[in-house]
């Protein structure tokens, strides 16, 4: 079983939309969560970062963790053409972190 | 805040030509990098762990002799590609992690290298 499982999507959403990307996990001593959102040919950009649960808000994006469902979570509100990107989730403890795989997302105009 | 910059962004080369890759944190110092390596629709695959002032740590499967990393300053790592190979070609990222000696915080990545060898 994989430490992390991400749905590789393609997501296609219209613009404006709420957008919801997942991730599960197998690891309860996961203690830090993050999200980083990928263009093509660049690298990762950290979008956030939490060590609890609970929900994280930050302008348009929220992330949400339930540890006890070993369960997180990005949403997207009002969606744009430009957050059309990759979206990895990655976790972990202090030692070491997982990344997903990652889900494409498509927002259409 | 958390700049992370690589350099170059893009290198064609020969077969069995070395090929240099440095990643500089630009306004924190990093006692710790990393080195990735990406696939076309593949997460990151981690290669290496770099440590200021020792060894890097390498994945399984990795070639240390074929990958040389270097972190000789709390702010520019270097992966060299030894004689590379067609092979060889991929996207590599580096990132680096904040806080020091806290290795709870997150990583900052660079703009990756894309690495052609004809």
């Amino acid at each position: 079983q994989k430490e992390v499982e991400q749905d590789p999507g393609p997501l296609s959403v219209p613009e404006g939309a709420i957008v919801s990307l997942n991730c599960t996990y197998s690891n309860s001593a996961f203690q830090y969560f993050m999200w980083y959102r990928q263009y093509s040919r660049k690298g990762p950009e950290l979008l956030m970062y939490t060590y609890s649960s609970g929900n994280k808000e930050d302008g348009r994006f929220t992330a949400q963790v339930d540890k006890s469902s070993k369960y997180i979570s990005l949403f997207i509100r009002d969606s744009q053409p430009s957050d059309s990107a990759t979206y990895l989730c990655a976790m972990g403890t202090g030692n070491q972190f997982y990344f997903g795989t990652g889900t494409s997302l498509t927002v259409i105009p | 805040g958390a700049v992370v910059s690589q350099h170059p962004s893009w290198v064609i080369c020969k077969s069995g030509t070395s090929v240099k890759i440095e990643c500089r944190s630009l306004d924190f110092q990093a006692t710790t990098m990393f080195w990735y390596r990406q696939f076309p629709k593949q997460s990151l695959m981690l290669m290496a762990t770099s440590n200021e002032g020792s060894k890097a740590t390498y994945e399984q499967g990795v070639e240390k002799d074929k990958f040389l990393i270097n972190h000789a300053s709390l702010t520019l790592s270097t992966l060299t590609v030894t004689s590379a190979h067609p092979e060889d070609s991929s996207f590599y990222i580096c990132s680096a992690r904040t806080g020091g000696a806290q290795r709870n915080q997150p990583q900052h990545f660079g703009d990756g290298t894309r690495l052609s060898i004809l």
